[in-house]
């Protein structure tokens, strides 16, 4: 079993649509939780960063933790043809050195 | 342009051959690392370092990849003898490692890397 599961798509939905990425994990010791938006050919940007259970909102971007249930999630709101890019999760156990990675979901944002 | 810089963008080599990339990480940055990204897949840890030291490789790492840091500044990968399995997106990270502060992660562009 991979450490990080995240559905790889290809989603693809119109305009202004809510978009609502996922990934599940194994390892209960993570702690901090990211989101990378990685558009073609270019390296992975980091969108969101928490470390607690709940929810850490910025601008039209919605982060959400359930340890218990070891799964996060990324909500778009008002999605945006620029929205479309692979939106990789990545965790770590702590503030060591080992980062991983989900396979990464496809967005793609139809005008 | 102060985010890590990786050179070059793209690279095409003739198996056999040994190709060297470049990695120059956010100056303040005490952490680096490189990372190898195949297409419909996240990026897979290779190594990295701390300052100049190197702490730790990917056990999947072959021992025809090297990588250094000489002055705790920029880096670079060198892969001798490629395969066409190695052609792949290159990936080099810098972050600010210090106890009780969140590392984050920050990525250059990568070298794409196609071995024909």
């Amino acid at each position: 079993q991979k450490e990080v599961e995240q559905d790889p798509g290809p989603l693809s939905v119109p305009e202004g649509a809510i978009v609502s990425l996922n990934c599940t994990y194994s390892n209960s010791a993570f702690q901090y939780f990211m989101w990378y938006r990685q558009y073609s050919r270019k390296g992975p940007e980091l969108l969101m960063y928490t470390y607690s259970s709940g929810n850490k909102e910025d601008g039209r971007f919605t982060a959400q933790v359930d340890k218990s249930s070891k799964y996060i999630s990324l909500f778009i709101r008002d999605s945006q043809p620029s929205d479309s890019a692979t939106y990789l999760c990545a965790m770590t156990l702590n503030t060591g050195n080992q980062f991983y990675f989900g396979t990464g979901t496809s967005l793609t944002v139809i005008p | 342009d102060t985010g890590v810089s990786q050179n070059p963008r793209h690279k095409i080599t003739k198996r056999g051959q040994n190709v060297t990339f470049r990695c120059d990480p956010i100056s303040e940055h005490n952490r680096l690392y490189w990372y190898r990204q195949t297409l419909g897949q996240g990026p897979e840890f290779l190594t990295y370092f701390q300052n100049e030291a190197q702490l730790e490789k990917s056990r999947l790492l072959s021992d025809r990849f090297s990588a250094e840091r000489p002055k705790g500044s920029f880096s670079t990968l060198e892969i001798q003898r490629t395969e066409q399995g190695d052609s792949a997106m290159y990936l080099c990270a810098s972050s600010l490692a210090l106890q009780g502060v969140n590392e984050k992660l920050f990525f250059g562009s990568g070298t794409q890397l196609s071995v024909l």
